[in-house]
């Protein structure tokens, strides 16, 4: 069975305070890893995908990064507009179709 | 180009009621999937749809069912609703690309059952 787990479970941090999130997988054939950011109330934003370990995509002041068990997502000099809760998902692929199995999130506030 | 919507933004249903929710996917995507998001919860995959079919299915009882029409949009059926229904239910469309591909979510349906 897929698993993801993200820690820490919620982060607060000052603007400008540099920090990591993390998402640690376990899945059956990978297909893509997927970084999402959600607001309160409203459906999950697509970020990134990553497809193999060593690749990097960045936007922005987000960074993300994928190894064989976990990716991370750099937040660089976070402003207050960064605060949401960051999802991960891994994309396994199954009998006849491929879907998303996603971590509780990370819940990230931004004092100014 | 025209992102996904969700109708209705949100509902009230007592326990017993049915409900339908509906989505339209992004313009092009042939592929619909539905997930229940619970408070403070990742979202929980039910199904997928692609050419009008069901071809995946998560860990859903039967009173969950959906629809997808010649135009790519989909439905979301929900029979004999229970109290633990109540959540955020999502609707993401994707290209089936040889089973990779993103997926984009609509705003979601909130969905309440007293």
């Amino acid at each position: 069975e897929d698993q993801v787990t993200q820690s820490p479970e919620a982060l607060r941090l000052q603007e400008g305070e540099s920090s990591s999130l993390n998402c640690s997988y376990t899945v059956s054939g990978l297909r893509g890893l997927f970084w999402y950011r959600q607001d309160p109330g409203k459906g999950p934003e697509f970020l990134f995908t990553l497809y193999s370990a060593g690749e990097e995509k960045e936007k922005e002041r987000l960074k993300a990064t994928l190894t064989k068990k976990e990716s991370f997502l750099h937040i660089t000099a976070p402003k207050p507009e960064d605060s949401a809760t960051y999802l991960c998902a891994v994309q396994g692929h199954y009998s006849g179709y491929s879907t998303l199995t996603f971590g509780k999130g990370t819940m990230l506030l931004v004092s100014p | 180009e025209t992102g996904v919507t969700q109708s209705p933004t949100h509902l009230i249903k007592t326990r017993g009621q049915q409900v339908t929710l509906r989505c339209s996917s992004q313009s092009g995507h042939n592929t619909v999937s539905w997930y229940q998001q619970a408070l403070g919860q990742g979202p929980q995959f039910i199904f997928q749809y692609y050419r009008e079919e069901e071809n995946g299915r998560g860990n859903f009882p039967p009173r969950f069912s959906g629809l997808q029409f010649p135009n790519y949009s989909s439905e979301l059926n929900v029979n004999a609703l229970e109290l633990d229904d109540s959540a955020l239910y999502l609707c993401a469309s994707s290209l089936a690309l040889a089973g990779r591909g993103e997926q984009f979510f609509g705003p979601g349906t909130r969905l309440t059952v007293l």
